[in-house]
């Protein structure tokens, strides 16, 4: 079975600070690593995913999550936060085994503080 | 703009009553996929199909019902409709690449039970 724990249903940042958003995963296989963005009134928009590879992940906007096998943890980074980044993150995993199932984290609200 | 099309965007009814979203996958995907958001439950999966064919299927209530057609659009059916069932839902379809899995989300369709 799988699982996805994400830490912190809310996270604020001041702009131009660093964004961390963190993930954790449980997974009997080697996961699909996945994390989506929905801004207001929109629905999900995929940012980066991870299937196998390079472990640091960049995806669209600046954004860049890091695989860590040792941790079970997919953490979202970004440098330097802007005020469009305000939106609500989801992580995700999956799997080849079991493509078709994927299996949403509670998602974690992201506010920038002007 | 995922490719993905949902309609309507809102809905609005009363309890009892039957309403049918649709969706339309992007050009080439087979899988569609229909989650239900709301505050208390967040993103759960409800149903997938697969060219046609039901291929999985999540927490699905029996009053709700789905079918894929030939030309690959999906309908969502939700009958006897209760308070609880005001939520956004999603459509989304898929691609499948090198063993991996990636879905694309439509913009959703609010519905809102009074």
């Amino acid at each position: 079975a799988q699982s996805v724990t994400q830490l912190g249903s809310h996270v604020s940042v001041s702009e131009g600070a660093l964004v961390l958003l963190r993930c954790n995963y449980s997974s009997s296989v080697p996961p699909y690593l996945f994390w989506y963005v929905q801004y207001p009134n929109q629905g999900l928009q995929l940012l980066l995913k991870y299937t196998t590879g390079a472990t640091l992940v960049k995806g669209i906007n600046g954004f860049e999550a890091e695989f860590k096998k040792s941790e079970t943890s997919f953490h979202l980074t970004k440098p330097s936060a802007h005020m469009s980044d305000a939106a609500e993150y989801f992580c995700a995993v999956s799997s080849y085994s079991s493509a078709s199932k994927i299996i949403f984290g509670s998602g974690t609200r992201l506010s920038i503080r002007p | 703009d995922s490719g993905v099309t949902q309609t309507p965007k809102h809905l609005i009814t009363a309890t009892g009553q039957r309403v049918t979203l649709r969706c339309s996958p992007r050009s080439g995907d087979l899988s569609v996929y229909w989650y239900q958001q709301s505050l208390d439950q967040g993103l759960q999966f409800l149903i997938q199909y697969y060219n046609g064919e039901e291929r999985a299927k999540g927490n699905i209530l029996e009053r709700f019902s789905a079918q894929q057609f030939p030309d690959l659009h999906s309908e969502l059916n939700l009958s006897s409709l209760e308070l609880g069932d005001s939520a956004l839902y999603f459509c989304a379809s898929s691609s499948r690449s090198g063993g991996l899995e990636t879905q694309y989300f439509g913009p959703g369709t609010r519905l809102l039970v009074l």
